[in-house]
C-alpha cells in the first residue's frame, strides 16, 4: 500500500526561527514529490521535485529530495506569522493503475508566533 | 487567468439527502481530479478524468459516490443518500497535461460538506 508519512505533525515556533518538515514515502510508480501550503482555502503549490540532490528554492523556502532514502525536506528559514498553515507532502505515480493522482501525507501543523 | 473554483463551498445536508458538489477547472487543463479531506488529515484520491474520460475512480469509497465530467470541461461530483461519515472538504484540482506524465495539480477551495 502505497504510503506518505510527514513529521513531526505539528510544529510551534516563534519568528526568525529555522524549521524543518520532514517527509518519507513509500510508493509504487514513483514520479514526483510535491510540496503544497494549505491555510483556510485552497492547498497552494510550492514545489515539484523530481530529480534526487537538487535544491529548489523560493525565497524563504526550499526544499530537496533524496530517492535513495525515500525522503524530501522542505526548510523554511526566518520564519514569519504568515507561514503559519498546514504543509502538505504529496507523491505523483508515473503510471499503472495509480496513473495522474497524488498519495498525501497527513500534513504538519506549522505555527509561528510573534 | 482564474483558478480552479468550486461550489457551493459550504453544504449542509441531512443525512440520507442527496447533494451535488460542481468543480470548475482552469480553462484548458485536460486532467480533473476530486479529493476527499477529513479533518486533520491530508486528502485522499477519489477519482481522475482525463477531458471527459473518467480513467481513475478506485478512491471513491461507495457505490453512493458518483462523478461525472461529460464535456470534459465542469465536473460534478454526487453523493447520494448521505451518511455522516461522508462530512469533509472535497477538494478539485486541475492540470494542465494528463499524457505522459504528472503534471502539477492546481487546486480549488474545496467545499465543506457537513451532513447531520
Amino acid at each position: 500500500e502505497d504510503k506518505v508519512v510527514q513529521s513531526p505533525l505539528s510544529l510551534v515556533v516563534h519568528e526568525g526561527d529555522t524549521v524543518t518538515l520532514n517527509c518519507s514515502y513509500e510508493v509504487t510508480n514513483f514520479r514526483s514529490l510535491l510540496w503544497y501550503k494549505q491555510e483556510k482555502k485552497a492547498p497552494t503549490f510550492l514545489f515539484m521535485l523530481t530529480s534526487s540532490g537538487i535544491e529548489k528554492k523560493s525565497g524563504r523556502l526550499s526544499s530537496i529530495l533524496d530517492k535513495k532514502e525515500l525522503s524530501s525536506i522542505l526548510n523554511i528559514t526566518a520564519t514569519q506569522t504568515g507561514d503559519s498553515a498546514i504543509y502538505l507532502c504529496a507523491v505523483g505515480h508515473a503510471g499503472g493503475t495509480s496513473y495522474g493522482k497524488l498519495t498525501f501525507g497527513q500534513g504538519t501543523i506549522l505555527t509561528v508566533h510573534p | 487567468g482564474a483558478g480552479v473554483s468550486q461550489s457551493p463551498r459550504y453544504k449542509v445536508a441531512k443525512r440520507g439527502q442527496d447533494v451535488a458538489l460542481r468543480c470548475d477547472p482552469i480553462s484548458g487543463h485536460v486532467s480533473l481530479f476530486w479529493y476527499q479531506q477529513a479533518l486533520g488529515q491530508g486528502p485522499e484520491f477519489l477519482t481522475y478524468f482525463q477531458n471527459e474520460a473518467q480513467l481513475d475512480k478506485s478512491g471513491l469509497p461507495s457505490d453512493r459516490f458518483f462523478a461525472e465530467r461529460p464535456e470534459g470541461s465542469v465536473s460534478t461530483l454526487k453523493i447520494q443518500r448521505t451518511q455522516q461519515e461522508d462530512s469533509a472538504v472535497y477538494l478539485c484540482a486541475s492540470s494542465l497535461n494528463g499524457l505522459g506524465h504528472t503534471d502539477t495539480q492546481y487546486f480549488g477551495p474545496g467545499t465543506r460538506l457537513t451532513v447531520l
